[in-house]
């Protein structure tokens, strides 16, 4: 099955400054990459999602970039808020209509400090 | 709210007792996920439903676990004879259709002592 390893798993990055989390899978038929932000005791929230057509899809501060042929894909924070801190997840699923599990990683703890 | 609820929000049982769970997905989402995150990690896939059906179930997913969606709406996880290593938060989640976002209940915080 799927196998989706993140690093790192805690990142401190001073107000202002851009954080990058990354993330590999292992199943090279997995089409569809999201990314969830979950705050302390709170549900996870999609923050973007990349589809295996696509290299690069960016949304006001947060990017997330895919490269098919190395079985990676990142998310890019810029400009950075407190409010950005929480954990992250990255996620990979093949979704065949049939089949549509999500495998996430193992999290990103953010930590954005004044 | 018109989002995923999950009940109850907090759950405290003896080992060895029975529980259920409840999700009520968002209206018309005929698909249907429940997932299980433990402390510092990431949610992990127990079960999916679309509609009414059944289609997959995760090796985590023992015979003491037990999902149904009778109707196609909510849906219940049952575990039986609990266990101290089956606390952990559940979670569900439901989307549209094939390739849409999935949107995640609040969970059920399940501690077996």
């Amino acid at each position: 099955g799927e196998n989706v390893e993140q690093h790192p798993s805690t990142l401190s990055v001073q107000e202002g400054d851009s954080a990058v989390i990354k993330c590999t899978y292992s199943d090279s038929a997995s089409n569809y990459f999201p990314w969830y932000k979950q705050e302390l005791g709170k549900r996870p929230q999609l923050i973007i999602d990349i589809r295996s057509n696509v290299g690069e899809k960016k949304d006001q501060r947060i990017a997330v970039t895919l490269n098919k042929t190395a079985k990676h894909f990142s998310l890019h924070i810029t400009e950075t808020q407190p409010e950005d801190s929480a954990v992250y997840f990255c996620a990979a699923s093949t979704d065949t209509g049939t089949a549509s599990k999500l495998t996430f990683g193992t999290g990103t703890r953010l930590q954005v400090t004044l | 709210d018109t989002g995923v609820s999950q009940d109850p929000r907090h759950k405290i049982t003896k080992r060895g007792q029975n529980v259920t769970f409840r999700c009520d997905p968002i209206s018309e989402h005929n698909r249907l996920y429940w997932y299980r995150q433990t402390l510092g990690q990431g949610p992990e896939f127990l079960t999916y439903f679309q509609n009414e059906a059944q289609l997959e179930k995760s090796r985590l997913l023992s015979d003491r676990f037990s999902a149904e969606r009778p109707k196609g709406s909510f849906s219940t996880l049952e575990i039986q004879r609990t266990e101290q290593g089956d606390s952990a938060m559940y979670l569900c989640a439901s989307s549209q259709r094939q390739g849409a976002e999935a949107f995640f209940g609040q969970g059920t915080r399940l501690t077996v002592v």
